[in-house]
This record gives C-alpha cells, structure tokens and sequence, in this order.
C-alpha cells in the first residue's frame, strides 16, 4: 500500500467549481506540501503544512494531524488551475514520499 | 529567485550508454534528491544527498549512481542505461524541514 494516497485521480471541472483533492497518508511526518505540475514537467511548490491551514490567493490548504489527513481547495476554479497536483509528505528522515497526482481539468 | 537548474529538458541515449544528468541549486541547500516520475507510480526517490559527498540510497536505486563534490551540484549517473530507465527525471533541493524546490525535470528515452 501507498504511505500517500490521493484522491480521485482526475477531476474535471466547469470553471468557477470550487474544488477539493484529498491526501491521506500512514507514516510520522514532519511536514506536507502541496506541489503543481504542468504539462511539461515542471514542479512549484504551493504550500508546505505541519499544522492547521494556510491560504495563497484562491488556494487553501489544511491538515490534520491526528487523522493523517490534508486537502488541497481551489475556489472559484479557473481553465488555467489545470495541472497535476500532487501531495507530499517529509517523513521524520527528511526524504520525502509523493502521492500518484489528481489530473485537474478546468473546462471553461 | 530560487533556481534549480537540470542540464537538460529532453534526452535521448542508446542502451548501454553511460548517461550524466546534472543538477545544480544555487540556494546554499544541503539537501539534494533525484527522483523518477512515471505515469501511476507518481515520484519514487532514488537518491538523495545530505551533505557535500554524502548520500542516500531512496526507493529504487538499482541502476544509478550519484555524485555530489560540490555543495551546489549533484549528479545522477545511469551506468548502463536500459530502455526500463525511459522516464522523467526531476532534481530537487531544500534546506532542512523546509521546502523543496523542484527542476524542470529531464526527459529521457532510452532506444
């Protein structure tokens, strides 16, 4: 079994949806990001979590530690929120385990 | 503004070849990491460095080498590549129980 699971895989979605990626995880961790991948490879990290919610813009991230749980939210979703998204965990260690991605499809 | 620089965005190499992806951070990271990315397996470390010449093996480093002589550069080395080697690579750097910043990831096919 994964230590990072995400879900659902892909999500399409009208623009303006609001929109919800789930990330559940089984190991102690020291912290969990948020990165986006767009076509073409490239990663940027959105956020980085080890406690409660942090909000960029129409992002919002929160976590919660006791039930190993964090999701990422997009309000008000817009065609160029489509990207791979994808959760990582920084285990007690310092290397890091990533969940397989959502494909996120925003249609106009 | 922070970068991370991968040598190159696409490669192609014959089986067999040794192969040389370049990584290099000019952030003062300590950390450094060298994923692979593959449709539905997501990324899988294969090896990650702490320090200049230290390093770690990840989840699947059969097949690679890595190299860190310097603080700010850390090579992967694929000694003799195999076409099950075909994937996207993506370097990384971060500071201690800080973020992690991410190259723009090497593409590489090996025929």
């Amino acid at each position: 079994k994964n230590e990072v699971e995400q879900s659902p895989q892909n999500l399409t979605a009208q623009e303006g949806e609001f929109i919800t990626i789930n990330c559940s995880y089984s190991v102690g961790i020291s912290a969990l990001h948020w990165l986006q991948q767009h076509p073409g490879g490239g990663i940027v990290s959105l956020f980085m979590l080890s406690s409660g919610k942090k909000k960029h813009g129409r992002l919002i991230a929160t976590i919660n530690i006791q039930e190993k749980h964090s999701s990422l939210h997009i309000t008000a979703s817009h065609p160029r929120d489509s990207a791979v998204y994808i959760c990582a965990v920084r285990r007690n260690n310092n290397d890091m385990r990533f969940g397989a991605g959502t494909r996120l499809t925003v249609k106009p | 503004d922070v970068k991370v620089t991968q040598s190159s965005r696409y490669l192609v190499k014959r089986t067999g070849e040794k192969v040389f992806l370049e990584c290099v951070q000019d952030m003062d990271h300590e950390n450094m990491f060298w994923y692979r990315q593959d449709p539905g397996l997501g990324l899988r470390l294969i090896y990650f460095s702490y320090d200049v010449k230290m390093k770690e093996k990840g989840d699947i480093p059969e097949g690679y080498s890595v190299s860190r002589e310097k603080k700010e550069r850390f090579s992967l080395i694929l000694e003799s590549a195999s076409t099950n080697q075909t994937s996207m690579y993506l370097c990384a750097s971060s500071r201690t129980y800080t973020e992690a910043f991410f190259g723009q990831g090497t593409r590489l096919t090996v025929v």
